[in-house]
């Protein structure tokens, strides 16, 4: 099957710094890459939508500025926590998809942050 | 998405068939049930998916009530490593990325 990887797999930042998470496909083309937040013993959260070359698509309540998404490519979209803060500690996943009419998505096997 | 209704929690001995039950009342006739498991601390592993017949792969088996108001998982010979939280999805055969996710049932498999 296809194989998305993130990297890092975890990270402890200072409270007030920026992190980058990244997500890559391995063996294919992403035309779309989706980033989820999971805090503990919750389901995973939707946060944004990445689709190569354009603007990402937030869902209602994520900070577009706090969360900055790029995806330049179409195996990479990266994921920078901007002035992290201890609240934002949490388990992020992204998933990725050949094309809208895809069956499957592909997640990542996440990447767990700790804001101290 | 169309809202799903799992039981919380299993638990299941090893060896023995799993049975996991979701309820879709409200499932629209072009959407999809998909199952994905995430083991503690991964990312989500997609297992099946069906529109209206049975399917059944090389981990699992989905079988759709008639209906289409529920469907239930089956793990035929669950094993240790099948204990993680199992997900129910019901949604649109396109845009396969964007899933709401909701509680799961977490499965526990027991020696």
């Amino acid at each position: 099957g296809a194989v998305v990887s993130q990297h890092p797999s975890w990270v402890i930042c200072k409270s007030g710094t920026s992190v980058k998470i990244e997500c890559r496909s391995l063996d294919f083309q992403a035309t779309t890459m989706f980033w989820y937040r999971q805090f503990p013993k919750q389901s995973l959260m939707l946060m944004a939508t990445s689709n190569e070359g354009s603007k990402a698509t937030y869902e209602q309540g994520v900070e577009k500025d706090k969360f900055l998404i790029n995806h330049a490519s179409l195996t990479l979209s990266t994921l920078t926590v901007t002035s992290a803060h201890p609240e934002d500690s949490s388990f992020y996943i992204c998933s990725a998809t050949m094309s809208k009419s895809n069956t499957e998505a592909f997640f990542g096997q996440g990447t767990r942050l700790t804001v101290v | 998405d169309a809202k799903t209704t799992q039981p919380t929690s299993m638990d299941c001995a090893e060896g023995r068939a799993a049975n996991l039950p979701c309820n879709h009342s409200t499932i629209s006739g072009n959407e999809y049930v998909y199952w994905y498991r995430q083991i503690h601390s991964q990312g989500p592993q997609y297992i099946i998916h069906g529109l209206k017949n049975n399917e059944t792969n090389e981990m699992a088996s989905l079988i759709i009530t008639e209906d289409r108001k529920s469907s239930t998982l089956i793990l035929p010979h669950a094993t240790l490593r099948d204990t993680a939280v199992y997900y129910c999805i019901v949604r649109p055969h396109t845009n396969a990325g964007k899933s709401t996710f909701g509680d799961g049932t977490t499965l526990t498999v027991k020696p």
